[in-house]
């Protein structure tokens, strides 16, 4: 059974571009959760998307976004970079978390290192 | 305060020694994860615990609801047990089920 695949693993990008990365879930897993990671704040939750529609944001700007499939293959795009956006972006796959999210295990892909120079 | 607290930041061990690991919350949770991250930030989802303990080969997790407090225990520890190990909480409030709250994690080193 594939794992969480996050695509690309690396990217430069410039300050005022933007930025599209993928994750794909595991297979049969409807919700993906969108994380950063940065050596100051450490992780910190994104957005959460299930079938489709976004349930739960985290404290973000508006630069940053994200939408889900029909194949439950989540985006999240971030526009008019930043340096402070330079960070690792992790996605995790869960199966079906329910209203209470009890016993769910969270699966983590391997992540996208975003550089901004 | 944050959220999720977890002590010590920095661990250094020898190999074989017991390490444990520890998380406090302040919030009310409907799960805990303990997962692991080695160079190159991949993360690994070593358990998930909403009560009691569980092992899994060297590893114990242990969780105290009462106490909001949970400790990730290394039996016999190698130098390829060296990550960073991060706890997270899954908030009980409706709504947030998939969101995760993660503490500042503890860098583990295990030297022969």
């Amino acid at each position: 059974k594939a794992g969480v695949t996050q695509t690309p693993r690396y990217l430069i990008k410039t300050r005022g571009q933007q930025v599209t990365l993928s994750c794909s879930p595991i297979s049969g897993h409807r919700s993906v959760s969108w994380y950063q990671q940065t050596p100051g704040q450490g992780l910190q939750f994104l957005f959460e998307y299930f079938s489709e529609t976004q349930r739960n944001k985290g404290n973000f700007p508006g630069r940053f976004s994200g939408r889900q499939f029909s194949n439950s293959r989540s985006e999240m795009n971030v526009s008019t970079l930043e340096l402070g956006d330079s960070a690792l972006y992790l996605c995790a796959s869960i199966k079906n978390p329910g209203r209470q999210g009890a016993h769910t295990e969270a699966f983590f892909g391997q992540g996208t290192r975003l550089t901004v120079v | 305060k944050n959220e999720v607290e977890q002590s010590p930041q920095n661990l250094t061990a020898q190999e074989g020694e017991f390490i444990t690991i520890n998380c406090s919350y302040s919030v009310g949770i409907s799960a805990l994860h303990w997962l692991q991250q080695h160079p190159g930030g991949g993360i690994v989802s070593l358990f998930m615990l909403s009560s009691g303990k569980k092992k899994h080969g060297r590893l114990i997790a242990t969780i105290n609801i009462q106490e909001k407090h949970s400790s990730l225990h290394i039996t016999a520890s190698h130098p390829r047990d060296s990550a960073v190990y991060i706890c997270a909480v899954r908030s009980r409030l409706v709504g947030t089920a998939s969101k995760l709250t993660f503490g500042t994690g503890t860098r583990l080193q295990v030297t022969l």
